[in-house]
């Protein structure tokens, strides 16, 4: 089946640095990729939605400044959370689909949870 | 708008059937989606129906009518590993998934 992988698992930093995680798809070719975000008890909430070779599209509410996705080939995408601060911990995860338009399932990444201190 | 509503937590036994249903609303529709997630991991895929009826998948089973916005999953011979949140997610017009907020599912000995 296909495998989505994401790094770090788990990260520390410090409030006013900036984390990068990474989202590999590692058996298939991801035209898009999408990134979410989950807080404790709570459904995942759509980020943005990146598509290789072109810029993210971002959902209402989210700072593409702050929030910098780059998805540079069919199989990496990257999140970096810039200038993080306590309210940006969370469990991030990504997800990642063959197609554009034809295909339906997403597959998803382990997730990646940030403690901002 | 678009919605997606399901019961925020549910309670079974061991070894029982439960049933948890879910409602939408979209800007068009390409199909629902059942996923399972344990807590601190991620979600992972159970079911899709994009056509009316009944689909069948070992002790899961999922259902959809695209008339009433409505689908269900089955859990059948509960097990005490199929304690989870399980998200409801029915794709729009745009290929998006619309998420639910996820029942949580506690299951007792």
């Amino acid at each position: 089946g296909a495998v989505v992988s994401q790094h770090p698992s788990r990260v520390i930093c410090k409030s006013g640095t900036s984390v990068k995680i990474e989202c590999r798809s590692l058996d298939f070719q991801a035209t898009t990729m999408f990134w979410y975000r989950q807080f404790p008890k709570q459904s995942l909430m759509l980020m943005a939605t990146s598509n290789e070779g072109s810029k993210a599209t971002y959902e209402q509410g989210v700072e593409k400044d702050k929030f910098l996705i780059n998805h540079a080939s069919l199989t990496l995408s990257t999140l970096t959370v810039t200038s993080a601060h306590p309210e940006d911990s969370s469990f991030y995860i990504c997800s990642a689909r063959e197609g554009q338009f034809d295909s339906y399932e997403q597959y998803f990444g382990p997730g990646t949870r940030l403690t901002v201190t | 708008g678009q919605n997606i509503d399901q019961p925020t937590e549910m309670t079974a036994t061991e070894g029982a059937i439960v049933q948890i249903n879910c409602t939408y609303q979209t800007s068009g529709f390409n199909g629902l989606f059942w996923y399972q997630q344990h807590a601190g991991e991620a979600p992972t895929f159970l079911s899709y129906n994009v056509l009316d009826g009944l689909e069948e998948k070992g002790r899961f089973s999922s259902f959809l009518s695209r008339s009433k916005g409505y689908s269900y999953l089955l859990l059948k011979e509960l097990q005490m590993k199929d304690s989870a949140s399980y998200l409801c997610a029915a794709m729009d017009s745009n290929y998006q998934l619309i998420w639910g907020a996820g029942t949580k599912l506690i299951i007792k000995p």
